[in-house]
């Protein structure tokens, strides 16, 4: 089992739907990422919880410390929101990221 | 440009020659990563350091690959002998010493090995 275990693997809505993506994680942590990776490998950081809700123009991620659970959500989505959205997490025992193997979301206009 | 700059964005090489690719992180970020990415899967951490010091390495780093930071600028990650399993596209980035802020990337070397 992976570490950390995203949901869905492939999204697929229409323009102005509202979207959540899930991230599940088994270890301790200091910090949980949500970042976002066009094609041809540009990767941009979304956000950096390590508690409560965070929110940025019409994305908005929150992280559940207990149920060890985060959620990434867009809002009105768009096609320009089309790419892979990635969970990753800092683990307390090292300096590394523990990625999840990423969620492609593709916005239809 | 105020990002993190790799350099250079595409290599290609003959199998057994050696490659050398440059980071420049965010001047005021003291933390830098390097990462390898294969087509459809996340990123595979290879090694960390914090100013110049080299905190933390994978297990493929102790072969062929080598990475530096002499002076706790820039830093360089080396292939020596590549194999076509080496292609792959090789991210680097970097974080402020506050512990507040994520990561930000560069746009990544993408190496093709043949």
């Amino acid at each position: 089992k992976n570490e950390v275990e995203q949901s869905p693997q492939n999204l697929t809505a229409q323009e102005g739907e509202f979207i959540t993506i899930n991230c599940s994680y088994s270890v301790g942590i200091s910090a949980l990422h949500w970042l976002q990776q066009h094609p041809g490998g540009g990767i941009v950081s979304l956000f950096m919880l390590s508690s409560g809700k965070k929110k940025h123009g019409r994305l908005i991620a929150t992280i559940n410390i207990q149920e060890k659970h985060s959620s990434l959500h867009i809002t009105a989505s768009h096609p320009r929101d089309s790419a892979v959205y990635i969970c990753a997490v800092r683990a307390y025992s090292n300096y590394q990221l523990i990625w999840g193997a990423g969620t492609k979301l593709i916005i239809k206009p | 440009d105020t990002g993190v700059s790799q350099d250079p964005r595409h290599k290609i090489t003959k199998r057994g020659q050696n490659v050398t690719f440059r980071c420049d992180p965010i001047s005021e970020h003291n933390r830098l990563y390097w990462y390898r990415q294969t087509l459809g899967q996340g990123p595979e951490f290879l090694t960390y350091f914090q100013n110049e010091a080299q905190l933390e390495k994978s297990r493929l780093l102790s072969d062929r690959f080598s990475a530096e930071r002499p002076k706790g600028s820039f830093s360089t990650l080396e292939i020596q002998r590549t194999e076509q399993g080496d292609s792959a596209m090789y991210l680097c980035a970097s974080r402020p010493r506050v512990a507040d802020y994520g990561y930000t990337f560069g746009s990544g070397t993408r190496l093709t090995v043949v």
